[in-house]
């Protein structure tokens, strides 16, 4: 039973729109999202991370939001560029617990 | 500062071979963990640990067994490899406690024939 769910494996934008990527989570006692991204032959790099107690985080050109009655969030890179290309893992924590449960990735692609 | 390192970055293996995995990290970190990647899958916790001595099973632990005697590394056996174990292992480390994020190594390639 997958408890963080990236539903789309696949996105393409064009270099300088904007790219959103989503996470759905079933879990109602995780509280604390992060982002991750991960290129080829390399382990995945900590990107964003936000509490449940805000909705939303920012840093640089990537936004974290959280819409903790839908179970959603979303991470929002604006403007994309090529080098953001890679597959990117929503992930939470639940509170008290030391496990982080990730979603299954979704590749994203920037094209010039 | 080498972060998080992993020996070795490929092996392949027959069934009923055994082998260890390495995890070192020189930040000083207490948690430590085990994921498996598999296409389609995601990144699935094997086991992890909250401290040196410490050792606690994931989502995924059968086949696999662990230890912590140093703090800095962590160390993932396969005591019978299968098939089925034919994955990317990633080891990370984190400060513990307070949401803190996982450090991720570059990942072990193995192959079971």
């Amino acid at each position: 039973d997958q408890q963080v769910k990236q539903n789309s494996p696949s996105l393409s934008v064009q270099e300088g729109r904007i790219s959103i990527l989503n996470c759905d989570y079933t879990n109602s006692m995780f509280d604390y999202f992060l982002w991750y991204k991960k290129y080829p032959a390399e382990g995945p790099t900590f990107l964003i991370s936000i509490s449940s107690i805000k909705d939303k985080n920012e840093d640089g050109r990537f936004t974290v939001f959280l819409n903790k009655s839908a179970k959603h969030l979303s991470l929002h890179i604006v403007p994309s560029q090529p080098g953001d290309s890679a597959v990117y893992f929503c992930a939470a924590f639940q509170g008290g617990s030391e496990k982080l449960v990730f979603g299954k990735g979704t590749k994203l692609t920037v094209n010039p | 500062n080498a972060g998080v390192t992993q020996t070795p970055k490929f092996r392949v293996l027959k069934t009923g071979q055994s082998m260890t995995l390495l995890c070192a990290q020189d930040m000083n970190h207490e948690y430590m963990y085990w994921y498996r990647q598999d296409p389609g899958m995601g990144l699935r916790l094997i086991h992890y640990s909250v401290g040196e001595g410490t050792t606690a099973k994931g989502e995924v632990p059968d086949g696999y067994n662990v230890s912590r005697l140093k703090k800095q590394n962590f160390l993932l056996g396969l005591e019978s490899a299968a098939p089925s174990q034919t994955s990317v292992y990633f080891c990370a480390s984190s400060q513990g406690g307070n949401n803190s994020p996982l450090h991720f190594g570059n990942g072990t390639r193995l192959t079971v024939t």
